[in-house]
């Protein structure tokens, strides 16, 4: 069974920090994707990026920043300089098989 | 236009009754869900469809009813609202049924039982 662990459930910072939101993954396949969504105050699940088991590029995007680790199973968020509007709960998330499992998300209060 | 709508957005109704939410996705997808976001945050799946066709069924109960007319539409019916199903749910859309496609989500229905 596949299984998503966010292990910090909430973080606080001030802004201008730089955050890192941790995501650990267990799968038992060889081809699977990681996700990262954010849910703002306002409801909505925002897709931030998708990447698949068999690329561990890290990638950037502005402010975010992603680190793809096969060996210890982990695909880690970072926001660089973060602000208010960064506030939100983070979800991590595995597809392998036809859906996707979430983790339990981690929420971020950027104070200002 | 919104990608994938659901309506309605709130929905406070009494123990017992009987309500819908609708959903619908203009991305030409062809495979939609529901998902189901308790109070303490926690996504999960309730169904998924694939071409009007149920492709996942989770341990829900049969008072959850998804109708699914077209490929671009899938409608969540309960009957008999109980407490317990106060959330928030999720209508979401992949382009097809190959898995690992990226889910689009509508922006959810408050649902409050009281």
């Amino acid at each position: 069974a596949q299984k998503v662990t966010q292990a910090q459930t909430e973080i606080s910072v001030v802004e201008k920090e730089d955050v890192t939101l941790d995501c650990v993954y267990e799968t038992r396949d060889t081809t699977y994707y990681l996700f990262w969504y954010k849910q703002p105050p306002s409801g909505e699940l925002v897709f931030l990026i998708r990447r698949n088991s068999f690329d561990e590029q890290n990638e950037i995007s502005g402010r975010y920043s992603w680190n793809f680790q096969k060996s210890t199973s982990s695909f880690n968020f970072t926001i660089t300089a973060s602000q208010v509007v960064d506030s939100a709960v983070y979800f991590c998330a595995l597809s392998e098989a036809h859906d996707m499992r979430f983790g339990a998300g981690t929420r971020l209060t950027v104070k200002p | 236009d919104t990608a994938v709508s659901q309506t309605p957005k709130y929905l406070v109704t009494q123990m017992g009754n009987d309500k819908s939410i609708k959903c619908e996705q203009n991305l030409g997808h062809d495979t939609m869900y529901w998902y189901k976001q308790d109070s303490k945050k926690f996504l999960k799946i309730m169904f998924s469809y694939n071409n009007k066709e149920l492709i996942i069924n989770e341990t829900v109960p049969n008072r959850f009813s998804p109708k699914s007319p077209d490929k671009a539409h899938l409608n969540l019916h309960i009957n008999s609202l109980e407490l317990g199903d106060s959330a928030v749910y999720f209508c979401a859309s992949s382009q097809d049924w190959a898995a690992l496609n990226t889910i689009y989500f509508g922006e959810g229905s408050w649902l409050t039982v009281v």
